[in-house]
């Protein structure tokens, strides 16, 4: 079975650039997450969505921040105008429903570096 | 709302001996909890889950958790440490309703030859 794939895997940008990051979750999952995760802390929820509506996008800094999932498969999530903070790990992940009960399926994760 | 504290930020174990990294959690309902751990370069992958049935969860790997309602806690344990168990380990909480997956601060551990 496919992973869930995310790129690119490494981005590095100026600030008050704009970047965008890409996923594709597992066949057939309805929900898909969007973590951050800062160096030395754990994974911060970001965006939920099922299929393609959101569940969840209370963490995400909307002045900045958005995303979308296409169709309720791939998911982009985008950052403009970029700040040092933003320097992370975007994490995605999906799972095959929405309970609380879910396995989650994490990518390789796309490690962004702000100058 | 839920949260977990991950008690030790970093664990080193010499190989052989046992592996104890702890987890408290809080939860207004009746928590789901779980073990994620994550090797260098490599995405996070689910030990374990306790979803309120046995309180004693087994995993892969030789690890397993004790579910204790009365402590709030959720402590990975393994006998025997190996060289590859090397890693970053997170406790994740969840709750019926609100379906958010809420991740700790992660406790690394270090497997000394």
């Amino acid at each position: 079975e496919a992973g869930v794939a995310q790129s690119p895997r490494y981005k590095i940008i100026e600030k008050r650039q704009s970047v965008a990051f890409w996923c594709n979750p597992i066949s057939g999952h309805a929900t898909l997450y969007w973590y951050q995760q800062i160096l030395g802390q754990g994974p911060k929820l970001l965006i939920q969505f099922q299929n393609n509506g959101v569940v969840d996008d209370s963490q995400l800094p909307k002045d900045r921040f958005s995303a979308e999932r296409l169709k309720g498969v791939d998911s982009t999530l985008k950052i403009q105008p970029a700040k040092l903070e933003d320097s992370a790990v975007y994490l995605c992940a999906s799972s095959l429903g929405a309970s609380a009960n879910e396995k989650l399926f994490f990518g390789s994760g796309t490690q962004l570096s702000v100058l | 709302a839920q949260s977990v504290t991950q008690l030790d930020s970093h664990v080193s174990v010499s190989e052989g001996t046992p592996v104890l990294l702890r987890c408290n959690y809080s939860s207004s309902y009746s928590p789901s909890l779980f073990w994620y751990v994550q090797h260098p370069n490599k995405g996070l992958q689910l030990l374990l889950k306790y979803t309120s049935a046995a309180t004693l969860v087994k995993g892969i790997n030789g690890f397993e958790a004790e579910f204790k309602k009365s402590e709030t806690s959720f402590h990975l344990t393994k006998p025997s440490a190996h060289m590859s168990d090397a890693a970053e380990y997170f406790c994740v909480v969840s709750e019926t309703g609100t379906y958010k997956y809420i991740f700790g601060t992660g406790t690394r551990l270090k497997v000394l030859a």
